[in-house]
Protein backbone atom coordinates (compact mmCIF):
# COMPACT_ATOMS: atom_id res chain seq x y z
CA UNK A 1 0.00 0.00 0.00
CA UNK A 2 1.12 3.65 -1.10
CA UNK A 3 1.77 5.34 2.36
CA UNK A 4 1.18 9.36 1.01
CA UNK A 5 -0.56 9.24 -2.59
CA UNK A 6 -1.34 12.40 -4.73
CA UNK A 7 -3.65 12.82 -7.15
CA UNK A 8 -2.97 13.74 -10.40
CA UNK A 9 0.49 12.85 -11.05
CA UNK A 10 0.35 15.53 -14.00
CA UNK A 11 -1.89 18.41 -13.97
CA UNK A 12 -2.16 20.71 -17.56
CA UNK A 13 -4.24 23.62 -16.98
CA UNK A 14 -4.52 27.49 -18.41
CA UNK A 15 -3.71 30.40 -16.79
CA UNK A 16 -7.06 31.67 -14.31
CA UNK A 17 -8.59 28.32 -14.12
CA UNK A 18 -9.20 26.88 -10.77
CA UNK A 19 -7.84 23.26 -9.76
CA UNK A 20 -7.19 20.80 -6.68
CA UNK A 21 -4.42 18.51 -5.91
CA UNK A 22 -5.76 15.65 -3.44
CA UNK A 23 -3.21 13.67 -1.16
CA UNK A 24 -4.00 11.16 1.47
CA UNK A 25 -1.90 9.03 3.89
CA UNK A 26 -2.70 6.05 5.08
CA UNK A 27 -0.13 5.74 8.30
CA UNK A 28 -2.22 7.54 10.69
CA UNK A 29 -0.08 10.44 11.01
CA UNK A 30 -0.95 13.84 12.94
CA UNK A 31 0.80 16.36 10.56
CA UNK A 32 0.27 16.85 6.88
CA UNK A 33 2.49 19.04 5.03
CA UNK A 34 2.11 20.86 1.09
CA UNK A 35 5.46 21.99 -0.30
CA UNK A 36 6.83 23.23 -3.95
CA UNK A 37 9.68 22.36 -5.78
CA UNK A 38 10.76 24.93 -8.57
CA UNK A 39 12.41 24.29 -11.47
CA UNK A 40 15.52 24.65 -9.54
CA UNK A 41 14.84 22.03 -7.57
CA UNK A 42 14.57 24.13 -4.20
CA UNK A 43 11.88 22.69 -1.94
CA UNK A 44 9.83 24.87 0.16
CA UNK A 45 6.93 24.41 2.55
CA UNK A 46 3.92 26.11 1.94
CA UNK A 47 1.55 24.77 4.93
CA UNK A 48 2.02 22.82 7.68
CA UNK A 49 -1.67 20.82 9.08
CA UNK A 50 -1.95 19.55 12.92
CA UNK A 51 -4.98 18.50 14.63
CA UNK A 52 -7.33 21.15 12.45
CA UNK A 53 -4.48 23.52 13.21
CA UNK A 54 -3.13 25.03 10.08
CA UNK A 55 0.14 26.97 9.98
CA UNK A 56 0.78 28.87 7.13
CA UNK A 57 3.89 30.36 5.43
CA UNK A 58 3.46 33.40 5.20
CA UNK A 59 5.12 34.07 1.83
CA UNK A 60 2.34 31.80 0.22
CA UNK A 61 -0.38 33.82 -2.08
CA UNK A 62 -3.65 33.58 -0.85
CA UNK A 63 -4.84 32.12 -4.00
CA UNK A 64 -3.62 28.76 -2.56
CA UNK A 65 -5.71 27.36 0.42
CA UNK A 66 -5.67 23.51 1.89
CA UNK A 67 -8.90 21.80 2.81
CA UNK A 68 -8.40 18.36 5.27
CA UNK A 69 -11.74 16.73 5.58
CA UNK A 70 -10.22 14.29 7.69
CA UNK A 71 -7.02 13.41 9.64
CA UNK A 72 -5.88 11.34 6.49
CA UNK A 73 -6.18 13.69 3.78
CA UNK A 74 -4.80 17.13 3.15
CA UNK A 75 -5.85 18.75 -0.38
CA UNK A 76 -4.82 21.82 -1.75
CA UNK A 77 -7.01 24.50 -3.87
CA UNK A 78 -5.03 26.86 -6.47
CA UNK A 79 -7.48 29.62 -7.71
CA UNK A 80 -6.79 31.97 -11.08
CA UNK A 81 -3.73 29.83 -11.69
CA UNK A 82 -0.47 31.84 -12.80
CA UNK A 83 2.17 30.56 -14.98
CA UNK A 84 4.37 30.87 -12.07
CA UNK A 85 2.45 28.05 -9.80
CA UNK A 86 4.17 25.91 -12.37
CA UNK A 87 6.10 23.37 -10.30
CA UNK A 88 6.28 20.21 -8.45
CA UNK A 89 3.64 19.63 -5.23
CA UNK A 90 4.81 17.43 -3.03
CA UNK A 91 2.66 16.23 0.15
CA UNK A 92 3.83 14.88 3.49
CA UNK A 93 3.10 13.33 6.31
CA UNK A 94 4.77 13.04 10.15
CA UNK A 95 3.37 11.67 13.18
CA UNK A 96 3.79 14.78 14.60
CA UNK A 97 6.24 17.63 13.94
CA UNK A 98 9.52 16.28 15.54
CA UNK A 99 9.41 12.97 13.69
CA UNK A 100 10.82 12.03 9.87
CA UNK A 101 8.27 13.07 6.76
CA UNK A 102 6.69 10.70 4.40
CA UNK A 103 6.28 12.75 0.86
CA UNK A 104 4.02 11.77 -1.74
CA UNK A 105 5.37 11.00 -5.71
CA UNK A 106 4.53 15.01 -6.11
CA UNK A 107 2.14 16.35 -8.79
CA UNK A 108 3.46 18.47 -11.63
CA UNK A 109 1.66 21.23 -12.64
CA UNK A 110 2.01 23.27 -15.90
CA UNK A 111 0.38 26.62 -16.35
CA UNK A 112 0.01 27.69 -19.59
CA UNK B 1 14.78 31.12 9.88
CA UNK B 2 17.64 29.28 9.88
CA UNK B 3 18.98 29.74 6.22
CA UNK B 4 21.33 26.75 4.80
CA UNK B 5 24.23 26.05 2.39
CA UNK B 6 25.45 23.30 0.68
CA UNK B 7 27.59 22.51 -2.28
CA UNK B 8 25.45 22.55 -5.69
CA UNK B 9 27.16 19.46 -6.59
CA UNK B 10 29.53 16.56 -6.06
CA UNK B 11 30.67 14.00 -7.28
CA UNK B 12 32.58 10.33 -6.53
CA UNK B 13 33.21 6.97 -7.10
CA UNK B 14 31.75 3.29 -6.40
CA UNK B 15 33.50 2.10 -2.56
CA UNK B 16 34.22 5.89 -1.82
CA UNK B 17 32.97 7.35 1.20
CA UNK B 18 30.59 10.76 0.53
CA UNK B 19 30.59 13.52 2.75
CA UNK B 20 28.15 16.52 2.18
CA UNK B 21 28.20 19.25 4.35
CA UNK B 22 25.76 21.58 5.30
CA UNK B 23 26.23 25.15 6.88
CA UNK B 24 23.27 27.20 8.95
CA UNK B 25 25.01 29.54 10.96
CA UNK B 26 21.39 30.92 12.22
CA UNK B 27 20.83 27.82 14.12
CA UNK B 28 18.28 27.94 16.94
CA UNK B 29 18.09 26.38 20.16
CA UNK B 30 14.86 24.12 19.12
CA UNK B 31 15.71 23.58 15.80
CA UNK B 32 16.61 19.71 14.71
CA UNK B 33 18.77 18.94 11.70
CA UNK B 34 17.56 15.97 9.19
CA UNK B 35 18.75 15.20 5.53
CA UNK B 36 16.38 13.98 2.92
CA UNK B 37 17.56 11.68 -0.35
CA UNK B 38 15.78 12.73 -3.74
CA UNK B 39 15.67 10.67 -6.66
CA UNK B 40 14.23 12.33 -10.16
CA UNK B 41 10.58 12.44 -10.20
CA UNK B 42 10.09 11.18 -6.83
CA UNK B 43 9.62 12.44 -3.37
CA UNK B 44 12.46 13.68 -1.13
CA UNK B 45 13.19 10.59 1.55
CA UNK B 46 14.54 10.72 4.92
CA UNK B 47 17.38 9.60 5.91
CA UNK B 48 18.83 10.56 8.80
CA UNK B 49 18.05 13.36 12.02
CA UNK B 50 20.19 14.26 14.43
CA UNK B 51 20.25 17.55 17.16
CA UNK B 52 24.13 17.50 18.31
CA UNK B 53 27.24 15.50 17.96
CA UNK B 54 26.89 12.09 16.16
CA UNK B 55 24.48 9.83 15.05
CA UNK B 56 24.66 6.75 13.23
CA UNK B 57 22.06 4.78 11.34
CA UNK B 58 22.28 1.69 9.02
CA UNK B 59 22.24 3.63 6.08
CA UNK B 60 24.47 7.15 7.17
CA UNK B 61 26.29 9.04 9.81
CA UNK B 62 25.17 12.66 10.21
CA UNK B 63 27.97 14.48 12.48
CA UNK B 64 27.52 18.02 14.52
CA UNK B 65 29.38 20.12 16.17
CA UNK B 66 29.07 21.50 19.21
CA UNK B 67 27.78 25.03 17.77
CA UNK B 68 25.62 23.34 16.19
CA UNK B 69 26.28 26.03 13.05
CA UNK B 70 27.08 22.86 10.73
CA UNK B 71 26.88 19.44 9.69
CA UNK B 72 28.18 16.49 7.66
CA UNK B 73 26.38 13.32 6.24
CA UNK B 74 28.37 10.21 5.42
CA UNK B 75 27.69 8.36 3.23
CA UNK B 76 30.00 5.06 3.35
CA UNK B 77 31.34 3.52 0.31
CA UNK B 78 28.51 4.26 -2.09
CA UNK B 79 27.50 2.70 -4.86
CA UNK B 80 25.44 4.02 -7.99
CA UNK B 81 22.19 3.73 -6.60
CA UNK B 82 23.18 6.63 -4.30
CA UNK B 83 23.21 9.08 -7.34
CA UNK B 84 20.38 11.56 -6.07
CA UNK B 85 20.17 14.90 -4.33
CA UNK B 86 20.74 15.17 -1.08
CA UNK B 87 18.88 18.27 0.83
CA UNK B 88 19.96 19.38 4.41
CA UNK B 89 16.72 20.74 6.40
CA UNK B 90 16.82 22.50 9.79
CA UNK B 91 14.04 24.17 11.16
CA UNK B 92 11.82 24.24 14.55
CA UNK B 93 9.56 21.02 13.64
CA UNK B 94 7.21 22.52 16.54
CA UNK B 95 4.51 24.34 15.71
CA UNK B 96 3.51 22.42 12.79
CA UNK B 97 6.80 23.23 11.11
CA UNK B 98 6.41 26.09 9.02
CA UNK B 99 10.12 27.51 10.02
CA UNK B 100 11.41 24.46 8.31
CA UNK B 101 14.08 25.33 5.95
CA UNK B 102 15.67 22.68 2.89
CA UNK B 103 18.57 23.55 2.01
CA UNK B 104 19.08 23.93 -2.34
CA UNK B 105 20.34 20.74 -2.44
CA UNK B 106 23.66 18.75 -2.97
CA UNK B 107 23.53 16.62 -6.87
CA UNK B 108 25.50 13.58 -6.10
CA UNK B 109 26.96 11.74 -8.79
CA UNK B 110 28.07 8.30 -8.51
CA UNK B 111 30.54 6.85 -11.35
CA UNK B 112 32.12 3.51 -11.79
Amino acid sequence: DTAVSQTPKYLVTQMGNDKSIKCEQNLGHDTMYWYKQDSKKFLKIMFSYNNKELIINETVPNRFSPKSPDKAHLNLHINSLELGDSAVYFCASSQDSRYEQYFGPGTRLTVT
Amino acid sequence: LAKTTQPISMDSYEGQEVNITCSHNNIATNDYITWYQQFPSQGPRFIIQGYKTKVTNEVASLFIPADRKSSTLSLPRVSLSDTAVYYCLVGDFTGGGNKLTFGTGTQLKVEL
